[in-house]
């Protein structure tokens, strides 16, 4: 099992740009999270997914749309980029609490964006 | 709003010496709170805790949690250069979405 992958690893863009960043989990996790993590500022929660398509807001939304239009995969999509956005982000998933009453998150690796 | 609050911000031991890092919370309706270990990458999972006064336990590292003082204790015993990570702390309520709320992390250097 791959677990929770994230692409692209890096990107950087320029002011006004789009983008998506891709998350996939192939554990059949029901919920989906992306998470900005900021020096000192620990891991906010931008959307968060409880199953194919929904979605939901979390602490720090504006500026993201997500979608999941597949269970595996979780976009996140910035429409017109701005230097705020600079960040590491990150995907997670976990099994729900109908399936499991263990269900830790489990991150993927990263994306770390720089904006211009 | 829920409030993870971890202590000290950072922190710098030689190697064998023991440690302990702090998470305390303010959270509607506490289900579980959890301890992960950032390297270089992404968060792994070190410990679930659910109820107070239990002892989780995983090699050197081990973590209790207080439900009556609402914090969490992580040990670190005879560290290594290896701990030397962001250690974050997150609680999770009894919502059905399993959001957690994650502290601002506790970054821990071991000299050699």
């Amino acid at each position: 099992n791959a677990g929770v992958t994230q692409t692209p690893k890096f990107r950087v863009l320029k002011t006004g740009q789009s983008m998506t960043l891709l998350c996939a989990q192939d554990m059949n996790h029901e919920y989906m999270y992306w998470y900005r993590q900021d020096p000192g500022m620990g891991l906010r929660l931008i959307h968060y997914s409880v199953g194919e398509g929904t979605t939901a807001k979390g602490e720090v939304p504006d500026g993201y749309n997500v979608s999941r239009l597949k269970k595996q995969n979780f976009l996140l999509g910035l429409e017109s980029a701005a230097p705020s956005q600079t960040s590491v982000y990150f995907c997670a998933s976990s099994r729900s609490r109908r399936t499991s009453s263990y269900n830790e998150q489990f991150f993927g690796p990263g994306t770390r964006l720089t904006v211009l | 709003e829920d409030k993870v609050v971890q202590s000290p911000l950072s922190l710098v031991v030689h190697e064998g010496d023991t440690v302990t890092l702090n998470c305390s919370y303010e959270v509607t309706n506490f289900r579980s709170l959890l301890w992960y270990k950032q390297e270089k990458k992404a968060p792994t999972f070190l410990f679930m805790l659910t109820s107070s006064g239990i002892e989780k336990k995983s090699g050197r590292l081990s973590s209790i949690l207080d439900k009556k003082e609402l914090f969490s204790i992580l040990n670190i015993t005879a560290t290594q250069t290896g701990d030397s990570a962001i250690y974050l702390c997150a609680t999770r309520g009894t919502g059905a979405n399993s959001k957690l709320t994650f502290g601002k992390g506790i970054t821990l250097s071991v000299r050699p």
